[in-house]
């Protein structure tokens, strides 16, 4: 069955520190790669997802995620972290392995202290 | 614009019961979908819906039921509810299945004792 693997299931980081959180997928072929963000109290919203083309893309916040085709990930990262990035953040994917259904993964808890 | 708005937010429920949660959207999107999300299991497709009069199984459709009459509306019913229900439910609208661009709701906090 396609998957997608989220390894950091909590991070704690101080402010201005910088993150980097993991996600592989199983899928073959062409696949639609997505982060997404529930902030507390709040519902999912696309943070920001690749088709094709550069596979570094930037999304909103400050974020960035890279694709790398060779190792199967789209690791989300952003240089400097606010207390307000305090989220769930998730990583999803879709592709024809998996009925081209979004397959998300465990999610990650991120706490940014002050 | 409201965009997906679920009712209700919170349910407790005791086993055997059903009841019936309620999703609409104003975007006029085609495709729907019912998730439920457990913690430290992400979100697991229950149902979705290409459309008005068509729905499809998930990947954990056991113990639940949709419908589809109208583009806006896509009610999840849960017959004889079980303590495994217990969740957050999440329903959520795209305007094309294949973009992945997904419009979630706030989700419906449910509890079975």
């Amino acid at each position: 069955a396609q998957s997608v693997s989220q390894h950091n299931h909590h991070v704690i980081l101080s402010e201005a520190a910088s993150l980097e959180l993991g996600c592989n997928y199983s899928y073959g072929g062409t696949v639609n790669l997505f982060w997404y963000v529930q902030y507390p109290g709040q519902h999912l919203q696309l943070l920001l997802k690749y088709f094709s083309g550069d596979p570094l893309v930037k999304g909103i916040k400050g974020f960035e995620a890279e694709f790398i085709k060779s190792k199967f990930s789209f690791n989300l990262r952003k240089p400097s972290v606010q207390w307000s990035d305090t989220a769930e953040y998730f990583c999803a994917a879709k592709g024809p392995g998996g009925g081209n259904k979004l397959t998300f993964g465990t999610g990650t808890q991120l706490k940014v202290e002050l | 614009n409201a965009g997906v708005t679920q009712t209700p937010k919170f349910r407790i429920l005791k086993i055997g019961q059903s009841m019936t949660l309620q999703c609409t959207q104003d975007m006029n999107h085609n495709y729907m979908y019912w998730y439920r999300q457990d913690p430290g299991m992400g979100l697991k497709l229950i149902y979705y819906s290409v459309g008005a009069g068509i729905t499809d199984k998930g990947e954990v459709p056991n113990g639940y039921n949709v419908s589809r009459s109208t583009t806006e509306d896509f009610p999840l019913r849960l017959e004889l509810a079980a303590p495994s229900q217990t969740s957050v439910y999440f329903c959520a609208s795209s305007y094309r299945q294949h973009t992945g661009e997904l419009f979630f709701g706030e989700g419906s906090r449910l509890t079975v004792l």
